[in-house]
């Protein structure tokens, strides 16, 4: 069965503070990660997807298919990294995604 | 550019009833998926249209179901509601390529069924 776990529901940190997003995925085939994130009232939004490699927001996220993790990562956290983070996998590449359960990050000042 | 839009915002029904659920898609984006997100739980995948046809479905019993229009908006029906199809039902339209690309979020539809 395909799964993507988020083992942390809920995460504080203090600001300036190393912050990890844990996720890690079950899939047959070969994985397509990404993390999208929920401002408060605002709309999920993508972050970020392993295949592009880049850094948003201060965030990297490293696939590790031994592993099969792909956990968010951000050397020091700001205030308004406070917000919901899903970790998606991609199945069907359409598009189609099964999310974590989310972990709500909260950078305490 | 607009962004994906979905109405109602919000919506109460009775049990046993049946409620439709609408989705502008992102201009250009010609598919269109549907998620349900109970309260606590990540989004769960329901199904996908592509240019009006179905394109994938996850684990949804029949009585959810959905059209594509020619301009690519859509519909999710859901018949004989029960109590646990309570949750927010979001839309997302995207651009099909040869890998996952961005998909795009609406606010989503907060159905309470009661």
């Amino acid at each position: 069965a395909q799964r993507v776990t988020q083992p942390e529901k809920l995460l504080s940190v203090f600001k300036g503070a190393p912050v990890e997003l844990k996720c890690n995925y079950s899939y047959s085939g070969s994985p397509e990660l990404f993390w999208y994130v929920q401002y408060s009232r605002q709309r999920l939004q993508l972050l970020l997807r392993h295949i592009s490699r880049e850094s948003i927001k201060g965030f990297t996220a490293d696939l590790n298919k031994g592993e099969t993790s792909f956990h968010l990562k951000k050397p020091f956290a700001q205030e308004e990294d406070s917000a919901m983070y899903y970790c998606a996998l991609a199945f069907n590449t359409g598009n189609q995604f099964y999310f974590g359960t989310g972990t709500s990050l909260t950078v305490i000042p | 550019e607009t962004g994906v839009t979905q109405s109602p915002t919000h919506l109460i029904k009775t049990r046993g009833q049946q409620v439709t659920l609408r989705c502008s898609s992102q201009s250009g984006h010609n598919t269109v998926s549907w998620y349900q997100q109970a309260l606590g739980q990540g989004p769960q995948f329901i199904f996908q249209y592509y240019r009006e046809e179905e394109n994938g479905r996850g684990n949804f019993p029949p009585r959810f179901s959905g059209l594509q229009f020619p301009n690519y908006s859509s519909e999710l029906n859901v018949n004989a509601l029960e109590l646990d199809d309570s949750a927010l039902y979001l839309c997302a339209s995207s651009i099909p390529g040869g890998a996952s690309t961005e998909a795009f979020f609406g606010q989503g539809t907060r159905l309470t069924v009661v």
